[in-house]
């Protein structure tokens, strides 16, 4: 049973430029999360997509956004990168409707903003 | 607004020494708690989810409690392979399934 899976693993960019990340959620799971996570930090909540909508938001910017497919995976851009955008990105994945509340974490993606 | 609180920041263990991680936590309406470990550079792994205050969850040499007001994970006899960051987060009733983290305690168990 594959698990969540990201790409790409690293990402190097410079400001002002603008970044994909790309989530396939674990098998039997429909709803994706992203996540912030700074060195030294906890992850912090970015968005979470269901049936191909925004569900909920945290407070990030609208530079932040996101798509999610009818395949259930998503798609986080960020435009206008700027240096404190560098961090590792987090996709979690956990069915809906089940009223499961784990949420299981892909390995990531490490973006580095020069 | 949730919030989690994480002590000890950093913690170093000899192989065998037994201790407790704490987690307070401050949350409107406690949908649920989870603990995941996370080695540097990858995604946290997911360890337990605990749903109600008395509520406690094992798995190997790790033991997971809740109170009402904090969470403990107690670790038993830890191995050289226990090293890692431990996450605590909560999820509130405030909407969907948003998880707000802690910062995380930094464990080394050295032999």
């Amino acid at each position: 049973d594959a698990g969540v899976t990201q790409s790409p693993t690293h990402l190097i960019k410079t400001r002002g430029q603008q970044v994909t990340l790309r989530c396939s959620p674990k098998s039997g799971h429909d709803t994706v999360s992203w996540y912030q996570q700074a060195l030294g930090q906890g992850p912090q909540f970015i968005f979470q997509y269901y049936e191909e909508e925004e569900r909920q938001r945290g407070n990030f910017p609208d530079r932040f956004s996101g798509h999610q497919f009818p395949n259930y995976s998503s798609e986080l851009n960020v435009n206008a990168l700027l240096l404190g955008d560098s961090a590792l990105y987090l996709c979690a994945s956990s069915p809906w409707l089940s009223g499961a509340d784990t949420q299981y974490f892909g390995p990531g993606t490490r973006l580095t903003v020069l | 607004e949730d919030q989690v609180t994480q002590s000890p920041e950093a913690l170093r263990l000899q192989e065998g020494e037994s201790s407790s991680l704490n987690c307070s936590y401050t949350v409107s309406g406690l949908r649920g708690l989870f603990w995941y470990r996370q080695d540097p550079g990858k995604g946290p792994e997911f360890l337990f989810t605990l749903y109600s205050a008395g509520e406690e969850k094992e798995k190997e040499r790790l033991k997971a409690t809740l109170t009402k007001k904090e969470s403990f994970l107690h670790i038993t006899a830890p191995k050289p392979e226990d090293s890692a960051t431990y996450l605590c987060a909560v999820r509130g009733n405030t909407g969907f399934q948003k998880l707000v983290f802690g910062t995380g305690t930094r464990l080394l168990v050295s032999p």
